[in-house]
């Protein structure tokens, strides 16, 4: 059974930089062709496809945000960061990591942790 | 990389069927047979609905169906049911190898 669950700071400020962490278990990230992705959703918005990491560490970021973004994993942890610097408040929302499956397939997904900026 | 563009909303009534369609580029949606599409209720993550244009996960109601034609991609529902009711998302491999979501598209069962 697979799950996914993100953790870290629901309060960040202004220019900060955030790290959350995705946990999960069921699946191994040295397995070819595996990969975690990370999405997220301003509050009654639609979902925002930030990046992803592969298997071989290959990592793939949104055009618009891969400035600001860092995805990294740790494979003996089961755990994938992720590393957005510069933060906004436009950058509010709620952040989910998902297992990906196939191409730009994400068949499970973590419940999702809310991430407020503001000073 | 701009978004799928979706209706902001769609209705039908019981028993209807409705279509939600997914509109991309050569260089997502009309490039690559790597479409998928999510249902969200509120307060819960999102939920593989299809994949692959036109593939559903085990479980999910064969009610559900995808296509595409061009760079349009579209997502029908069969039989409505009230609990059909959600926003529903559509997703695509784009170049460069990353992905581009639509902005989402709200169903309400009359």
């Amino acid at each position: 059974q697979i799950t996914l669950k993100e953790s870290g700071p629901t309060l960040v400020k202004p220019t900060q930089t955030l790290t959350l962490t995705c946990s999960f278990s069921g699946f191994s990230l040295s397995t070819r062709g595996v990969g975690v992705g990370w999405i997220r959703q301003p509050p009654v918005k639609a979902l925002e496809w930030l990046g992803i990491i592969y298997w071989d560490d290959d990592k793939r970021y949104s055009p618009s945000l891969k400035s600001r973004l860092t995805i990294t994993k740790d494979t003996s942890k089961n755990q994938v960061v992720l590393i957005m610097t510069n933060m906004d408040p436009v950058d509010s929302g709620t952040y989910y990591c998902a297992h990906r499956v196939g191409l730009a397939v994400f068949d499970y997904w973590g419940q999702g942790t809310l991430v407020t900026v503001s000073s | 990389q701009s978004a799928l563009t979706q209706p902001a909303s769609v209705s039908g009534s019981p028993g209807q069927s409705i279509t939600i369609s997914c509109t991309g580029t050569s260089s997502d949606v009309g490039g690559y047979n790597h479409v998928s599409w999510y249902q969200q209720r509120p307060g819960e993550a999102p939920k593989l609905m299809i994949y692959e244009v036109s593939d559903r996960p085990s479980g999910v109601s064969s009610r559900f169906s995808g296509s595409t034609s061009g760079n349009t991609a579209s997502l029908t529902i069969s039989g409505l049911q009230a609990e059909d009711e959600a926003d529903y998302y559509c997703s695509s491999y784009s170049s460069s190898s990353t992905l581009v979501f639509g902005g989402g598209t709200k169903l309400t069962v009359l």
